[in-house]
């Protein structure tokens, strides 16, 4: 199956920094989502982006498809950034996405 | 903004215990799921689910787990005799028909088995 690996493991941050996220992949995609999951355990819906670039707010995203690489931008980052981000990948419509371990954010104040 | 539902947001069961997860995807989606998240771990496919079959699942998705489509609106994940080690954060996610091929999650259940 498609192997996702995410960098770094874990990073802080002070309050104020900008920081960027790394996603790789194996195979070709046709669905890439990011996600943050708060301190409750929920995945919050960042971007789905399996090629491209887009911007919301804060936050960016670029995916180069051709490369297998996915990059999330967090820009003048804030202590309610932090929490867990997630990439994961699907090569197929209507078929299961694969996580990678994700990069756990701390922005100290 | 159409999202997806799950109740509990948590529970608490007794090994042994048959559980019941509960999700309500999105109205006119036709693609469900369920994945789970062991503390501190990475979320894992248990169960992919269409026109009312299973399309896929994983090694985890054990003769101890089931899924329904009870009727219109619900999704649900069973666990018929709990372990310990299903204790986890459970999430539903379903997706439309067509571009984009977007999975929508819930906010998720957390299970735990004493």
């Amino acid at each position: 199956g498609i192997q996702v690996e995410q960098s770094p493991p874990d990073l802080i941050l002070q309050e104020g920094a900008n920081s960027t996220l790394r996603c790789n992949f194996s195979d070709s995609v046709n669905n890439l989502q990011w996600f943050h999951q708060n301190p409750w355990g929920q995945l919050i819906n960042l971007f789905y982006i399996p090629s491209g670039t887009k911007q919301n707010g804060r936050l960016s995203a670029t995916t180069v498809a051709t490369e297998r690489y996915s990059l999330l931008y967090i820009s003048s980052s804030q202590t309610t950034d932090s929490g867990v981000y997630f990439c994961a990948v699907g090569s197929g419509g209507y078929q299961k996405v694969t996580f990678g371990i994700g990069t756990k954010l701390q922005v100290i104040p | 903004e159409p999202e997806v539902t799950q109740t509990p947001s948590h529970q608490v069961t007794q090994m042994g215990q048959e559980v019941i997860l509960r999700c309500v995807p999105i109205s006119n989606h036709l693609y469900f799921y369920w994945y789970r998240q062991i503390l501190g771990q990475k979320v894992e496919f248990l169960v992919s689910f269409y026109n009312n079959e299973i399309s896929e699942k994983s090694e985890i998705f054990d003769d101890q787990f089931s899924v329904e489509r009870p009727d219109g609106s619900n999704f649900t994940l069973k666990i018929r005799s709990t372990k310990l080690e299903d204790s986890a954060m459970y999430f539903c996610a379903s997706e439309g028909l067509g571009l984009p091929n977007e999975q929508f999650f819930g906010p998720g259940t957390r299970l735990t088995v004493l």
